[in-house]
């Protein structure tokens, strides 16, 4: 069964830093996406990023990037530059046939 | 980017009562679209994929008989909460690909239910 694991229930920032949110998943399948979802007070899934399982450069949104280790089934999300409006419940999810989330991670962002 | 659309986004009803949450692609069309539950606090779980013209596949543990989902267009899924009971108040979320972006899911905003 496909598992995604998010070791981190809450994290904390403070605005202008970087934080980085952690997650692993247990997979068979060689071809899969992986995501990383932020959902706002509002709880709106918003994507913030997606990377595919072959490629093997880490995708980067703008101050959103990733380090995918496909071998250590890790996919960790960093937030560079921190805003206020980055606080959010961040989900990490798999894909290969149908999605999978993560249990989440809350983050605050101190002002 | 694509829009989903899910309405209602609150709905409360009295227990025995059934209630009908529709999820709409607005400028893409959606061959499946996928129901999710989440509990305060909690991660979404995938309730059921709906397949436009067939028969929702429904995860383990969902009883079809009480979520009833219909997919009569490539634009519109429902999904029905029939004779609602209080353990079935929750978020509920769609979500549809665009397979015109490379199957981007893109997500409604989700419906609270509550069931008195």
């Amino acid at each position: 069964a496909q598992t995604v694991t998010q070791s981190q229930p809450e994290m904390s920032v403070q605005e202008a830093e970087t934080v980085t949110l952690s997650c692993t998943y247990d997979t068979s399948e060689s071809d899969y996406y992986l995501f990383w979802y932020k959902q706002p007070p509002s709880r709106q899934m918003i994507l913030v990023i997606r990377q595919e399982a072959y490629k093997q450069q880490n995708a980067t949104e703008n101050r959103f990037s990733v380090n995918f280790q496909k071998a250590a089934k890790s996919f960790s999300l960093k937030i560079s530059d921190s805003q206020l409006g980055d606080a959010a419940m961040y989900f990490c999810a798999y894909v290969a046939d149908k999605l999978t989330f993560g249990t989440g991670t809350r983050l605050a962002v101190r002002p | 980017g694509a829009v989903v659309s899910q309405h209602p986004s609150w709905v409360i009803c009295k227990s025995g009562t059934s209630v009908k949450i529709e999820c709409r692609s607005l400028d893409f069309q959606a061959t499946t679209m996928f129901w999710y539950r989440q509990f305060p606090k909690q991660s979404l779980m995938l309730m059921a994929t709906s397949n436009e013209g067939s028969k929702a596949t429904y995860e383990q543990g969902v009883e079809k008989d009480k979520f009833l989902i219909n997919h009569a267009s490539l634009t519109l899924s429902t999904l029905t909460v029939t004779s609602a009971h209080p353990e079935d108040s929750s978020f509920y979320i769609c979500s549809a690909p665009d397979t015109a972006l490379d199957e981007k899911l893109f997500f409604g905003s989700g419906t609270q239910l509550s069931v008195l």
